[in-house]
């Protein structure tokens, strides 16, 4: 799976959009960006996923370059509740076995 | 709730000790997988089972021993552990399909706070 790159601490304004970027330079055809994230002291909760262009759910957005060598997930308005750390993943669709994080951006949401 | 269930939610053993972590999915998803995540440091994937399978053993030492009775129950079996094995103890599921239509997340517990004195 390709490696993925983060900052590691953000901080955004409650009620603003919270934008994460993430790189992933190596990143093959069939490989999807997914995000997770982990809010203290519990287990890590998916986010969103997509293979390109962009998606949205109830949670956020995920929007992939046109190269797909770099992502950034938006909480459109953010809330104390989604201060957490947020992994970027990318995998193969199929490949369940391996979901690998790396050390994630810890994003601070303060009043 | 996530539909998976740890059990205990915190546990404190000497390096002696025997005892076991606890999974449980109500999702009815037929794979299940153990994670650490040490103070610091990512997530680091230990086992997947799937289909009550063992598919991956990611070199964890033999002080660690996973059993998969069925799909919806996984097991952590620790013994003569050392001081850095306290942890964060993960355990997560998710449904395998193969299908294109389906989101294969992973479905994680809350964890077991292990710390090993």
């Amino acid at each position: 799976d390709a490696k993925t790159t983060q900052p590691t601490s953000m901080d955004c304004a409650e009620g603003r959009a919270a934008n994460l970027p993430c790189n992933h330079s190596t990143i093959s055809g069939n490989e999807y960006v997914y995000w997770y994230r982990q809010i203290h002291s519990q287990g890590p909760q998916y986010i969103i996923h997509g293979l390109k262009n962009k998606e949205t759910n109830e949670m956020a957005s995920l929007i992939i370059t046109e190269d797909r060598k770099s992502s950034t997930l938006i909480l459109p308005h953010a809330t104390l509740r989604d201060t957490a750390v947020y992994y970027c993943i990318v995998r193969v669709r199929y490949n369940t076995d391996k979901l690998i994080f790396g050390t994630g951006t810890r994003l601070q949401v303060f009043p | 709730e996530t539909g998976v269930t740890q059990t205990p939610r915190h546990l404190v053993m000497g390096m002696t000790n025997k005892k076991s972590l606890k999974c449980e999915q109500h999702l009815g998803h037929n794979a299940m997988y153990w994670y650490k995540q040490s103070a610091k440091k990512p997530l680091e994937l230990m086992f997947v089972y799937n289909f009550k399978e063992q598919t991956e053993n990611n070199s964890v030492p033999s002080r660690f021993s996973p059993e998969c009775p069925n799909s919806s129950h996984l097991f952590l079996h620790l013994h003569t552990l050392q001081p850095e094995d306290s942890a964060l103890y993960l355990c997560a599921s998710s449904q395998v399909t193969g299908d294109v239509a389906t989101n294969e997340k992973l479905f994680f517990g809350s964890g077991t706070q292990l710390s090993v004195l």
